[in-house]
C-alpha cells in the first residue's frame, strides 16, 4: 500500500513570497490533516478535512494560510505572504476514520523562509 | 483542553540497556493516549495506543507503555535498546476539537543509542 505522498520535500523562499505544498493521501482515506512542526516542537494541527469539507481549522492563521481539498483526495496548503516564523516542516496525514486514531503521516515538506 | 508533558527532551542509553521515556498527561476525562516515533527524514509512525482497554499496551518493535491514572502518566519502555531505536518520540493525547477528535502532541524526546 502506498503511503502519504508530499511534495516538494524542501523549499526555500524569501519572506513575503508565496508557497504551496501538495499532499496525496492513502487511497480511500476520507480524512486529511495538515500539521506544522517547528524545530524542537511537536506537530500542531493546522486544518482537518473530511472528504472535501473542513472539519477543524481553528489553529490555521487564515490571514496568510489557506488550504483546499476540492475533489476529496489531493490537498494543497498555501502560505501568502510567508513570514520568517513560518519556517517549519509541514506534515500531511490521512486516516480512514474521522476520529483519526490511526493517522498515517507523509515525510513532510521542510520550508525555510529567509 | 487536554495536554501532554514529556519530561525529558533528550534520553541517551547504551545498546542492550532498558529504555524509559516519560510522559504525563492532563485530561478532564478518560483520555486516549498514543506514542509516535519519527525517524530522520521519515514520516511519523504510530508505536502504540491506549483507548481505555488494558492499561498495559504493547506496540511495535518491542515497545510498551502503561497507563497509570493515579499518576496521570503514560511512560514508554523497552527492555533492550537497539541502534535502530534512535529517533524522536512523541507522546500524544486525543481531544475533541471543532466537532472532531484531534491529536495534541508533546514536545518530543530525542532518544540516542550509544554502541
Amino acid at each position: 500500500e502506498a503511503g502519504v505522498a508530499q511534495s516538494p520535500r524542501y523549499k526555500i523562499i524569501e519572506k513575503r513570497q508565496s508557497v504551496a505544498f501538495w499532499c496525496n493521501p492513502i487511497s480511500g482515506h476520507a480524512t486529511l490533516y495538515w500539521y506544522q512542526q517547528i524545530l524542537g516542537q511537536g506537530p500542531k494541527l493546522l486544518i482537518q478535512f473530511q472528504n472535501n469539507g473542513v472539519v477543524d481549522d481553528s489553529q490555521l492563521p487564515k490571514d496568510r494560510f489557506s488550504a483546499e481539498r476540492l475533489k476529496g483526495v489531493d490537498s494543497t496548503l498555501k502560505i501568502q505572504p510567508a513570514k520568517l516564523e513560518d519556517s517549519a516542516v509541514y506534515l500531511c496525514a490521512s486516516s480512514l476514520l474521522r476520529t483519526g486514531y490511526e493517522q498515517y503521516f507523509g515525510p513532510g515538506t521542510r520550508l525555510t523562509v529567509t | 483542553a487536554q495536554s501532554v508533558t514529556q519530561l525529558d527532551s533528550h534520553v541517551s542509553v547504551s545498546e542492550g540497556t532498558p529504555v524509559l521515556l516519560r510522559c504525563n498527561y492532563s485530561s478532564s476525562y478518560s483520555p486516549s493516549l498514543f506514542w509516535y516515533v519519527q525517524h530522520p527524514n521519515k514520516g511519523l509512525q504510530l508505536l502504540l495506543k491506549y483507548t481505555s482497554a488494558a492499561t498495559l499496551v504493547k506496540g511495535i518493535n518491542g515497545f510498551e507503555a502503561e497507563f497509570k491514572k493515579s499518576e496521570t502518566s503514560f511512560h514508554l519502555t523497552k527492555p533492550s535498546a537497539h541502534m535502530s531505536d534512535a529517533a524522536e518520540y512523541f507522546c500524544v493525547v486525543s481531544e475533541r476539537g471543532q466537532g472532531a477528535q484531534k491529536l495534541v502532541f508533546g514536545q518530543g524526546t530525542r532518544l540516542t543509542i550509544n554502541p
